[in-house]
């Protein structure tokens, strides 16, 4: 039972540059959710997902876009990947009543 | 807009002492206070969380106090460890049990010295 597993762990990009980080989560959560870590702002929400083929944006969307199309997986994407996106990216989800549950993160530096 | 607001930023305490960590809160609606602790290259984990009817929370070392009148709810780790030394976050949702969104606090840095 490995929980909430995020892929890659570390990634550089070029500003421009498109990626997509993947989080897998073997609980069979209905939830998943993304969100950036910055020093000194905590963890903001950037999207999340209430169930498999649904999205809603978070306090962050802009510049991020998500896909839900399989109930263990929430994918993020970047399009145009921009400094201001170099942060840590954090996925979680959980069920009903139940608390969120972390992985250990995305690490993307943008140059 | 920062609905939840941490305190401090970073905290020292020597080893035995108690930590304490505060958060307030905006948002009258939130109804689930939940405290997370973060190790360095892992993601958060929830330690203690707390509800609006009930005052105080207690769970071995670690205890939330709530004080719904002056929105504020508060962390204290007592007999602080070493082991300790970690990011605390505290955060505030509505309805748990819907999208369960939380709202997190900016992190407390605490380092316990020997």
């Amino acid at each position: 039972n490995a929980g909430v597993t995020q892929t890659p762990k570390f990634r550089v990009l070029k500003t421009g540059q498109s990626m997509t980080l993947l989080c897998a989560q073997d609980m069979n959560h209905e939830y998943m959710y993304w969100y950036r870590q910055d020093p000194g702002m905590g963890l903001r929400l950037i999207h999340y997902s209430v169930g498999e083929g649904t999205t809603a944006k978070g306090e962050v969307p802009d510049g991020y876009n998500v896909s839900r199309l399989k109930k263990q997986n929430f994918l993020l994407g970047l399009e145009s990947a921009a400094p201001s996106q170099t942060s840590v990216y954090f996925c979680a989800s959980k069920d009903s009543n139940q608390p969120q549950h972390f992985g250990d993160g995305t690490r993307l530096s943008i140059l | 807009q920062q609905q939840v607001k941490q305190s401090p930023q970073s905290l020292i305490v020597q080893k035995g002492g108690i930590s304490i960590i505060n958060c307030a809160y905006e948002n009258t609606a939130f109804d689930y206070f939940p405290w997370y602790q973060q190790f360095p290259g892992k993601g958060p984990a929830l330690l203690i969380a707390i509800r609006p009817d009930v005052s105080e929370k207690k769970e071995g070392r670690f205890t939330i106090s709530f004080n719904k009148s002056a929105k504020q709810f508060s962390l204290h780790i007592m007999d602080s460890q070493p082991g300790d030394s970690a990011t605390y976050f505290c955060a505030a949702s509505v309805g748990s049990g819907n999208t369960g969104k939380l709202i997190f606090g900016q992190g407390t840095t605490l380092q316990v010295k020997p």
